[in-house]
């Protein structure tokens, strides 16, 4: 069974653009969430979906948002990039929403803000 | 690969021996901690959880303790490796979602022939 696929795998932007990461789930995977990693802040939890619908978020700022198909694919946006945002992008997925379900991770995209 | 390994503590071990990787986690009402496993170019790659209602739980050559009192998890990992070789994080959570809210900023882990 294929992983978490994510795409890109590198992306470069410049200050004030905007940009959209895609992340395909497991197959048969309903639950997608979204993280940044920085060397400064390490992990940190953006948001969760399921079933289309978001179930928890991360302390970031509103130009971070998220959304998700009803084939479980999930895409996650940006809007006014600012140099902070440079990281790394990862995207982990489960079978349900349950807390038994394991997550797993995706490789992750990497962003650079120019 | 990632930058993922700057700036974090390193923890050198020999080929055989056994490791222990210490955590100090934050939310006193956080029920929930899971430890990854990421190697460069990776995704983080669960290794093991375990709930409050738990001190230890043991996987295949891993073994987690939770001290609730002083919020410290460790990760011991026996005969280690050189694919042992990685950044360790802990992170944090609440048992009704099941997934991680707060990580660590990760230990670097360096196993020597």
């Amino acid at each position: 069974k294929a992983g978490v696929t994510q795409t890109p795998r590198y992306l470069i932007k410049t200050r004030g653009q905007q940009v959209t990461l895609s992340c395909s789930p497991i197959s048969g995977h309903r639950s997608v969430s979204w993280y940044q990693q920085t060397p400064g802040q390490g992990l940190q939890f953006l948001f969760e979906y399921f079933s289309e619908t978001q179930r928890n978020k991360g302390n970031f700022p509103g130009r971070f948002s998220g959304r998700q198909f009803s084939n479980s694919r999930s895409e996650m946006n940006v809007s006014t990039l600012e140099l902070g945002d440079s990281a790394l992008y990862l995207c982990a997925s489960r079978l349900l929403a349950a807390s038994t379900d394991t997550q797993y991770f995706g490789p992750g995209t990497r962003l650079t803000v120019l | 690969g990632e930058s993922v390994g700057l700036h974090l503590p390193t923890l050198s071990v020999q080929e055989g021996d056994n490791s222990i990787i210490n955590c100090a986690y934050s939310n006193s009402a956080s029920d929930y901690f899971i430890w990854y496993k990421q190697e460069s170019g990776k995704g983080p790659q669960f290794i093991i959880d375990i709930r409050s209602n738990m001190d230890k739980r043991q996987g295949q050559r891993v073994t987690v303790l939770l001290n609730k009192t002083v919020k410290h998890l460790s990760l011991q990992i026996a005969a280690t490796q050189p694919g042992d070789s990685a950044v360790y994080f802990c992170a944090e959570g609440f048992s009704n979602s099941g997934y991680a809210l707060n990580f660590g900023k990760g230990t670097s882990l360096l196993v020597t022939p």
